[in-house]
């Protein structure tokens, strides 16, 4: 059973306009999200985080919303640039638990 | 500022050979993870090691062996390599629960 889930398997955008990576998960003990964003032939890298605690995070051009009734959360960048292309991961963990589950990623495209 | 190294980058094995997947971090975490990922498929935990010493089973740790040799290694071991653990291998590290770094990968293809 799939826990966490990326539902669109890739998505198109204009460079400058708004990217929204879209997560649901359906472990209601998960309390800790993260957006991971992988370059073909390179490892994960950390982008941004939630806690269960706050409804939206944001750094730079990137904000991470959480809205745990629906069990939903959202990765939204903008502007959106062409080295943003790449593989985005979504990921959970339960409280005190050092194990990621992960999503099965969302391919973004930024076209020039 | 090296971070996670895993080696080697690319292997090739035949089905039933044994091979060491080797990874090395130098941040000075307590974590280390290994994970493997398939096609169409996220990143799906084999083994970790919360610290030092100890060793744990992820989601898929069936054929695999792991060795936490210092704080710094952290090895996975095929035994007998068969052909439905051809993926690519990531190894992560991490201070308790920040977030994981992970090395570049090993394509591993078993024929």
């Amino acid at each position: 059973d799939q826990q966490v889930k990326q539902n669109s398997p890739s998505l198109s955008v204009q460079e400058g306009r708004i990217s929204i990576l879209n997560c649901d998960y359906t472990n209601s003990m998960f309390d800790y999200f993260l957006w991971y964003k992988k370059y073909p032939a390179e490892g994960p890298t950390f982008l941004i985080s939630i806690s269960s605690i706050k409804d939206k995070n944001e750094d730079g051009r990137f904000t991470v919303f959480l809205n745990k009734s629906a069990k939903h959360l959202s990765l939204h960048i903008v502007p959106s640039q062409p080295g943003d292309s790449a593989v985005y991961f979504c990921a959970a963990r339960v409280a005190s638990n050092y194990k990621l589950t992960f999503g099965k990623g969302t391919l973004l495209t930024v076209n020039p | 500022n090296a971070g996670v190294t895993q080696t080697p980058k690319f292997q090739v094995l035949k089905t039933g050979q044994s091979m060491t997947l080797q990874c090395a971090q130098d941040m000075n975490h307590n974590s280390m993870y290994w994970y493997r990922q398939d096609p169409g498929m996220g990143l799906r935990l084999i083994y970790y090691s919360a610290s030092e010493g100890t060793t744990d089973k992820g989601e898929v740790p069936n054929g695999y062996n792991v060795s936490r040799l210092n704080k710094r290694e952290f090895s996975l071991r095929l035994e007998s390599a068969a052909p439905s653990q051809t993926s690519v291998y990531f190894c992560a590290s991490s201070i308790r629960y920040q977030p994981q770094h992970f090395g570049d990968g090993t394509r591993l293809s078993i024929l």
